[in-house]
């Protein structure tokens, strides 16, 4: 089955204590995306990346990074996470720009809360 | 810049009934791709629809139709009949031109909170 797989799904850490957050898709997609979603405010990028080493910042980076060693695999790490870090992350892959539709595959979400 | 607007912070439908999601869009480019994703309380995110900036047909899918109107840089979402599944936050979204360097970044709007009623 075609998926984005990321984990943990629900997280609770304290301010300070970095943490790993997986995405895995198994499309062999070239693009891989983070986004976060916070109310009011719609999903926003964080980072992204066109291909294994290729990254680069989205919107709102401040706080975050990522790395992509392997083509199927994009993590976001928090170094030193903050409260304004509590957020629902998403994970989203898609396949070259050739493909019409552009639809991102988003994994099931992340919910993270910094306390 | 661009940017998408979704007005409608949430609406009500009765269950059965047709309803509009309203969203405009914001872009200097001509080629663009406009998309329409369903969250439900779960939290994950839906593809429903696509619509090409250079389709001249509207698209639809199943109970899903996307009512583009080029030149009102509008693109509302249409669900006609409308079931208690249907209840959920649908989240209007634009993408980057394809071109040399592009992020295929999608741009979200906030959102409408869509509740359908018995």
């Amino acid at each position: 089955e075609a998926q984005v797989t990321q984990n943990p799904r629900y997280l609770i850490t304290v301010t300070g204590k970095k943490l790993t957050v997986t995405c895995s898709q198994n499309m062999n997609h070239e693009y891989m995306s983070w986004y976060r979603q916070d109310p009011g405010l719609g999903l926003r990028q964080i980072y992204y990346s066109m291909n294994v080493e290729v990254t680069d910042k989205g919107d709102v980076p401040e706080g975050y990074k990522v790395s992509r060693k392997e083509k199927r695999n994009f993590p976001l790490i928090l170094e030193s996470p903050s409260p304004n870090q509590t957020s629902l992350y998403f994970c989203a892959s898609h396949p070259s720009a050739g493909v019409r539709t552009g639809e991102l595959f988003f994994g099931e979400g992340s919910r993270l809360t910094v306390l | 810049a661009q940017k998408i607007t979704q007005t409608q912070p949430g609406m009500f439908v009765q269950e059965k009934e047709a309803v509009t999601l309203d969203c405009t869009y914001d872009t200097s480019d001509q080629s663009y791709g406009l998309f329409w994703y369903k969250q439900p309380s779960s939290g994950e995110m839906i593809f429903l629809i696509y619509q090409g900036s250079y389709d001249e047909q509207n698209a639809t899918e199943g109970r899903y139709s996307l009512n583009f109107q080029k030149a009102r840089k509008s693109a509302n979402l249409v669900i006609s009949a409308s079931q208690l599944g249907d209840s959920a936050m649908y989240f209007c979204a634009m993408r980057e031109p394809l071109r040399g360097g592009a992020t295929n970044k999608l741009i979200f709007g906030t959102g409408t909170l869509l509740a359908v009623q018995p």
